[in-house]
């Protein structure tokens, strides 16, 4: 079955960079568009970041102005998220979602990782 | 940008049906698609594409789009049903819905 397994949360500082990771197993991963998305503590799910199969195609949410990158390894059936300049707005749970069909939703999420920014 | 609007909270009582909506200029000609969210718990799809179920959600849940307004549906409400609903669209970027909770009573 579908398996996404994010991991690289923990307890950063402000400033710092932080790298996430998403192992995908069950589906075909180099096939698959896939996409971060966050939830903050008492906030709503925020979307982040969006990468195609063949990695040519990335978006990123305006809100985060450059500091982000997405990619991709698809001989190792894994996502990442890099973080530069980490705040503490970015506390949150870190979700990696593969997208179910060409009309952007998702099908199958991980279970999160938790990022905590604090100096 | 693109903006989906939803209620912060609907209450519906035990056996009731529930309706959340999702209001965005137009959003009738876009693809709506549905989240449940619990505490601790990834996001599930509940409707993608207005009203497609995905296979183990229930028929006791459903979606409809048309206009300016979005709508989730769940008739006989039940205690499990308690969460955090979400609706999001595709619209150059993925958007999201500011999430409704749902309380049972």
């Amino acid at each position: 079955q579908v398996q996404l397994v994010e991991s690289g949360g923990g307890v950063v500082q402000p400033g710092r960079t932080r790298g996430l990771s998403c192992a995908a197993s069950g589906f075909s991963f180099s096939n698959s568009d896939m996409h971060w998305v966050r939830q903050a503590p008492g906030k709503g799910l925020e979307w982040v970041a969006f990468i195609s199969s063949d990695e040519r195609n990335k978006y990123y949410a305006d809100s985060f102005k450059g500091r982000i990158a997405i990619s991709r390894d698809n001989t190792k059936n894994t996502l990442y998220l890099q973080i530069y300049r980490v705040t503490i707005e970015d506390t949150a749970v870190y979700y990696c979602a593969k997208e179910g069909g060409s009309s952007g939703w998702f099908d199958h999420w991980g279970q999160g990782t938790r990022l905590s920014v604090s100096s | 940008s693109y903006q989906l609007t939803q209620p912060l909270s609907v209450s519906v009582a035990l056996g009731q049906t529930a309706r959340i909506t999702c209001g965005g200029d137009n959003i009738g000609i876009k693809n709506v698609h549905w989240y449940q969210k619990k505490p601790g718990q990834a996001p599930v799809v509940v409707i993608n594409r207005d009203g497609n179920r995905p296979s183990g959600i229930p028929e006791r849940i459903s979606g409809s789009n048309s206009g300016n307004t979005a709508t989730l549906t769940i008739t006989s409400a039940q205690a499990g049903d308690e969460a955090e609903y979400y609706c999001q669209v595709w619209d150059t970027i993925v958007i999201f819905g500011g999430g409704t909770k749902l309380t049972v009573l």
